[in-house]
């Protein structure tokens, strides 16, 4: 069974930098796409970025070059990184696998439980 | 980028009777190559992350129960509760995996009457 946890800080202060982690058991991390998403608080869903552990990545461009993700094989982790940051960056961050067929990435199955992270100084 | 809009925002049903949820993209989403829909739904229940129910817009994921069905096709879909119990209040959401970024309809919230 697939399962994900997110880390990192829970309060950034504006203009600094976000940093999460996101911890993947039960699955390979050299074996799929990995996503990154979140939601504000009572807000719909905003997809963030996914990555391919050999290196690939597509990003929001809403995001406007603020995005950046890596993985890390040895700790089976990835992790996003979001420069920057203003009260709109404050959302629940979710990591999520993101399943492929023929190599075309589809759907996010499973979900981490998801991390609050708050901008404020 | 692909626009999903959802209708309604919220829907209030009795127990046992049915909920649709519909959900409209601005362009396309049926890959000609293949005849698939790239759409998907899930369920987020309070203070839980997000539960795949369907992709390809009509399949099932494993676990699901049938009372859960999508359809739909091109530009149109439908996730239809056919009796709605007690443990499906939840928000609902479409998302197209068309074309990157992918994205998703703004939600549904379900409710019991």
């Amino acid at each position: 069974q697939v399962q994900l946890q997110e880390s990192g800080p829970g309060l950034v202060k504006p203009s600094e930098t976000l940093s999460l982690t996101c911890t993947v058991s039960g699955a390979s991390i050299s074996s799929y796409y990995w996503t990154w998403i979140r939601q504000a608080a009572g807000k719909g869903l905003e997809w963030i970025g996914r990555m391919y552990s050999g290196g690939t990545t597509n990003y929001n461009p809403s995001l406007r070059g603020r995005v950046a993700m890596s993985v890390d094989t040895s700790k089976n982790q990835f992790s996003l990184i979001l420069g920057s940051v203003t009260a709109a960056d404050t959302a629940v961050y979710y990591c999520a696998r993101t399943v492929a067929v023929d190599g075309h990435p589809n759907w996010f199955d499973p979900w981490g439980q998801g991390t609050l992270v708050t901008v404020s100084s | 980028d692909i626009v999903m809009t959802q209708s309604p925002d919220s829907l209030t049903v009795s127990l046992g009777e049915r909920a649709t949820i519909n959900c409209k993209s601005s362009q396309s989403v049926l890959y000609s190559s293949n005849n698939k829909n790239y759409l998907a739904w899930y369920q987020q229940k309070v203070g839980q992350p997000p539960k795949l129910l369907i992709y390809w817009a009509s399949t099932r994921e494993s676990g699901v129960p049938d009372r859960f069905s999508g359809s739909g096709s091109g530009t149109d879909f439908t996730l239809t509760i056919s009796s709605l119990q007690a443990e499906d209040v939840a928000v609902y959401y479409c998302q197209q995996y068309y074309s990157t970024p992918p994205t998703f309809g703004g939600g549904t919230k379900v409710e019991i009457k």
